[in-house]
């Protein structure tokens, strides 16, 4: 089976770092993605690790340790647009590419 | 380039009813998805499919079903409606041959069961 766990909510401020958790429980692991939301759209493709360290990509990036089943998402310089939720999601060792997605961090940016 | 199409957009069912949630892609991706979307949840795989002719179920299949004869439409039927299905659908698409590509989505459908 697989358990993905990311923390329900998190508030930053404008301008500040957030790092936002995920572990995950896998019966077979070939990647871990981030995905973001905004309200009432559909999730777009953030990042993708499966190597153990981080990917860089502008003011977002991404860390993975496989041994520990745990991954972050750091995001810095925050925007007011940086609010959405923030979906961590595990591929499996099979061909389908089917992911399985954690149940999502809600973030909210203040002024 | 539409990417992924899905309508309708939004949907009101009666207990008991049923509907095709329709979903197309002009991307030539071999591989498709249905999740649902609960309320502040995340996404729950309902059923996927390989290419042409090949479906599996994912995590939540029970209450729908679904078909692939072409590789462009995964249309997702739902059988006897219950307010249980209540939720939003997103239809995805992956082209099947890089592993740090993401999914498509399409822009979902809100669909309310009463």
């Amino acid at each position: 089976g697989q358990n993905i766990d990311q923390p329900t909510e998190m508030t930053a401020t404008e301008g500040a770092i957030v790092q936002i958790n995920c572990t995950y429980q896998t019966s077979g692991f070939n990647g871990l993605f981030w995905y973001q939301q905004h309200a009432g759209e559909a999730p777009t493709f953030l990042s993708y690790n499966v190597l153990d360290g981080l990917e860089e990509k502008g003011r977002f990036s991404s860390f993975l340790s496989r041994s520990k089943g745990y991954s972050y998402l750091l995001l810095k310089e925050l925007q007011m647009k940086d609010s959405a939720s923030y979906l961590c999601a595990v591929k499996g060792r099979d061909s389908s590419y089917k992911l399985i997605f954690g149940s999502g961090t809600r973030l909210l940016v203040r002024p | 380039n539409a990417g992924v199409t899905q309508t309708p957009k939004f949907r009101i069912l009666k207990i008991g009813q049923s509907m095709t949630l329709q979903c197309t892609q002009d991307m030539n991706h071999n591989y498709m998805y249905w999740y649902r979307q609960d309320p502040g949840m995340g996404l729950k795989l309902i059923y996927y499919s390989v290419g042409a002719g090949i479906t599996d179920k994912g995590e939540v299949p029970n209450g729908y079903n679904v078909s692939r004869s072409t590789t462009e439409d995964f249309p997702l039927r739902l059988e006897l409606a219950a307010p249980s299905q209540t939720s939003v659908y997103f239809c995805a698409s992956h082209p099947g041959t890089a592993f740090d590509y993401g999914y498509t989505f399409g822009s979902g459908t809100r669909l309310t069961v009463v």
